[in-house]
């Protein structure tokens, strides 16, 4: 997986708890990204950074925040975690903007 | 928003015989193009990618046509075998763009 770790793998929670879930690489890539998977949809895109500090919106990003604090770490936080957002979590890096993207393993999420 | 499609949404092939999957993308502002692999409960995997100044691209045992007049693109697997059992999805892109558009994808399934 390119040097792409996540945690947790498995996570089950309940409705209206954050949640935060981390992203490390040992790349030293300039980009990341958050992305959900979800049954009947491909890939959407939560959040992205573009570099320490420097993070932007994707198409489904309402409910979720991001930060990057270094590099090599891209937080992905469910303020108040919803039933909707019971999905798998897939993080991914590239070196630069449109540029091939290499992903984690995921994160399994449930909110009950 | 942009779509990517697959034509399949399932395909089963003999061992040893060639496999094709195919993708239509929307966007001709699209200048990239990616086939990913998805194993059960493993993130996708970067298979082979092709830029939109060539219309064929070859890897061990898997090549991608481009074909931008009709935006459509296909992965073919030579002598498919077991492993080969996957889900596969494209996504296109492009330099000025923020992200990819990822299609749900289509599940192979090699016969023994």
């Amino acid at each position: 997986d390119a040097g792409i770790t996540q945690s947790p793998r498995h996570k089950v929670t309940e409705t209206g708890t954050p949640v935060t879930l981390r992203c490390h690489q040992t790349e030293n890539h300039r980009y990341m990204y958050w992305y959900r998977q979800d049954p009947g949809h491909g890939l959407r895109l939560i959040h992205y950074s573009y570099g320490v500090k420097d993070t932007d919106k994707g198409e489904v990003s309402d409910g979720y925040s991001v930060s990057r604090s270094k590099t090599e770490d891209f937080l992905l936080t469910l303020e108040s975690a919803t039933s909707s957002q019971t999905s798998v979590y897939f993080c991914a890096i590239s070196t630069q903007r449109g540029d091939t993207q290499y992903f984690g393993p995921g994160t399994r999420l449930t909110v009950l | 928003g942009e779509s990517v499609g697959l034509h399949l949404p399932t395909l089963s092939v003999q061992e040893g015989d060639n496999s094709i999957i195919n993708c239509a993308y929307s966007n001709s502002a699209s200048d990239y193009f990616i086939w990913y692999k998805q194993e059960s409960g493993k993130g996708p995997q970067f298979i082979i990618d092709i830029r939109s100044n060539m219309d064929k691209r070859q890897g061990q045992r898997v090549t991608v046509l481009l074909n931008k007049t009709v935006k459509h693109l296909s992965l073919q697997i030579a002598a498919t075998q077991p492993g080969d059992s996957a889900v596969y999805f494209c996504a296109d892109g492009s330099n000025t763009g923020n992200q990819f558009y990822f299609g749900t994808g289509t599940s192979l399934t090699v016969i023994p």
